[in-house]
């Protein structure tokens, strides 16, 4: 198993371009998450999708979207890109049913100029 | 919302020492408390976790202690190693049925092992 998967690793935007960030996950879990972590901040929540079909905002939705496409994969969009939006991006995943740990994938490091 | 406070924030100690963090939080309807460790350029990974329904809970050389009515967890590394250094974020969430809510991480803690 691949576990929680994430493309790209690294991506360079300039300010006003868009990009997604794609996320996998083949452990057949119900939950997904998209978390930011910023030097001394810790990791906080984007969005999250409880369950296919369902997504719901953060602690720091503004400026992005999702789209849970199925039950494996959890996209997110930057529409317009800014500097504040410079950080390193996770992907996760969790099921209830299967303990409720959260996995996480490598990471995505997005620098916005 | 949640709110995670994690302290210290840099906390160094002596290889075969023991090292100790410490988290409070908010909201007292969280019922579940994990740990992660994250190794420079790495992503998170998980250590340990603990229920509210539970006080302790011991893996190895790494506990994770509860006091759901003073609302704090602490994790305690007993024997520490020099592969023992890196960030350690501590977490909290409702694990309610039907459904997974994120985590609200603490901001982190630097552990350094001298050798």
């Amino acid at each position: 198993n691949a576990g929680v998967t994430q493309t790209p690793k690294f991506q360079v935007l300039k300010t006003g371009q868009s990009m997604t960030l794609q996320c996998a996950q083949d452990m057949n879990h119900n939950s997904m998450y998209w978390y930011r972590q910023d030097p001394g901040m810790g990791l906080r929540l984007i969005y999250y999708s409880a369950s296919e079909g369902t997504t719901d905002k953060g602690e720091v939705p503004n400026g992005y979207n999702v789209s849970r496409l199925n039950k494996r994969e959890f996209s997110l969009r930057l529409e317009s890109a800014a500097p504040s939006q410079t950080s390193v991006y996770f992907c996760a995943s969790s099921d209830l049913f299967q303990g409720g740990e959260q996995y996480f994938g490598p990471g995505t490091r997005l620098t916005v100029t | 919302g949640e709110n995670v406070e994690q302290h210290p924030s840099t906390l160094s100690v002596q290889e075969g020492d023991s090292a100790v963090i410490k988290c409070t939080y908010s909201d007292s309807a969280s019922n579940y408390f994990p740990w992660y460790k994250q190794e420079l350029g790495k992503r998170p990974q998980l250590i340990i976790d603990i229920r509210s329904n539970v006080g302790e809970k011991k893996d190895q050389r790494i506990a994770v202690t509860l006091n759901k009515t003073a609302k704090h967890f602490s994790l305690h590394i007993t024997e520490t190693q020099p592969e023992d250094s890196a960030v350690y974020f501590c977490a909290a969430s409702q694990a309610s049925g039907g459904g997974a809510d994120g985590l609200t991480f603490g901001k982190g803690t630097h552990l350094i092992i001298q050798p």
